[in-house]
C-alpha cells in the first residue's frame, strides 16, 4: 500500500460544481494532515490543515477519519481559479516532521 | 511572513557539471530545511533533511556524495548536484520549518528547475 494514495483524476468540472477529493494514508502513527495545492510548474502552497473534528474554510471543507485512515477535501461552488493539482500530505508521526506527499489530483474547472 | 526563496529559479547545464541551489528563509530562522525533488507528473519526494550545524539526513536511495547539502546558518541551506547527468533533470524544491509551531508547518521555496543536457 502506498504511503499516501489519492484519487488519480483528473477531474474536469464546470464552474459552480462541487467536487470531492479522497485520500488514504498507511502510517497509523501520523499526526498531522494537510491539503496543499500546486499550480503548474510552481511550488506547493498550503491550502488547509485537517483536524480530527473536520474543518471548513470558506468553500473548502476537510474531513479526517483516523479509524479508516482517510482524508477528504470538498470544494463547493468551484471557481476557475481553483484549477490546480491538490496534494494530500501527511506527516511522519511523533517527532518525525517529515511530510509525505500524495501524487496529487488535477482539477480543471471549466467556464 | 514565512517567505522562502530559492536561487536560481532555472538552470540549464551540460552533463558533468555541478550545480548549486540556494534556499533562504527571508524573515524567520529555520532550524530545519528539507530538500525535495519532483519529476513530471509525480509527487514531491523528500531527498534529505537538513539541520543547521549538522550533517544532513538522506532518504533511502539518495546518494549523499552526489547531492551535497550544507546548512551553515539558520537562514541558508545549499544543495549541490555534483556531476549532473540528464536523469538529474527535475524540479528541486526546498522548504523551511518554523520551530515551535505545533504542526511544524513547512514553508516552500519557489523551486529550481534543473535541465541537464
Amino acid at each position: 500500500r502506498k504511503e499516501v494514495e489519492q484519487d488519480p483524476g483528473p477531474f474536469n468540472v464546470p464552474e459552480g460544481a462541487t467536487v470531492a477529493f479522497n485520500c488514504t494514508y498507511s502510517n497509523s502513527a501520523s499526526q498531522s494532515f494537510f491539503w496543499y495545492r500546486q499550480d503548474c510548474r510552481k511550488e506547493p502552497k498550503l491550502l488547509m490543515s485537517v483536524y480530527s473534528s473536520g474543518n471548513e474554510d470558506g468553500r473548502f471543507t476537510a474531513q479526517l477519519n483516523r479509524a479508516s485512515q482517510y482524508i477528504s477535501l470538498l470544494i463547493r461552488d468551484s471557481k476557475l481559479s481553483d484549477s490546480a493539482t491538490y496534494l494530500c500530505v501527511v506527516n511522519g508521526g511523533g517527532s518525525n516532521y517529515k511530510l509525505t506527499f500524495g501524487k496529487g489530483t488535477l482539477l480543471t474547472v471549466n467556464p | 511572513g514565512a517567505v522562502v526563496s530559492q536561487h536560481p529559479s532555472r538552470v540549464i547545464c551540460k552533463s558533468g557539471t555541478s550545480v548549486k541551489i540556494e534556499c533562504r528563509s527571508l524573515d524567520f530562522q529555520a532550524t530545519t530545511m528539507f530538500w525535495y525533488r519532483q519529476f513530471p507528473k509525480q509527487s514531491l519526494m523528500l531527498m534529505a533533511t537538513s539541520n543547521e550545524g549538522s550533517k544532513a539526513t538522506y532518504e533511502q536511495g539518495v546518494e549523499k556524495d552526489k547531492f551535497l547539502i550544507n546548512h551553515a546558518s539558520l537562514t541558508l541551506s545549499t544543495l549541490t548536484v555534483t556531476s549532473a547527468h540528464p536523469e538529474d533533470s527535475s524540479f528541486y524544491i526546498c522548504s523551511a520549518s518554523t520551530p515551535g509551531t505545533f504542526y511544524n508547518e513547512q514553508f516552500f521555496g519557489p523551486g529550481t528547475r534543473l535541465t541537464v543536457l
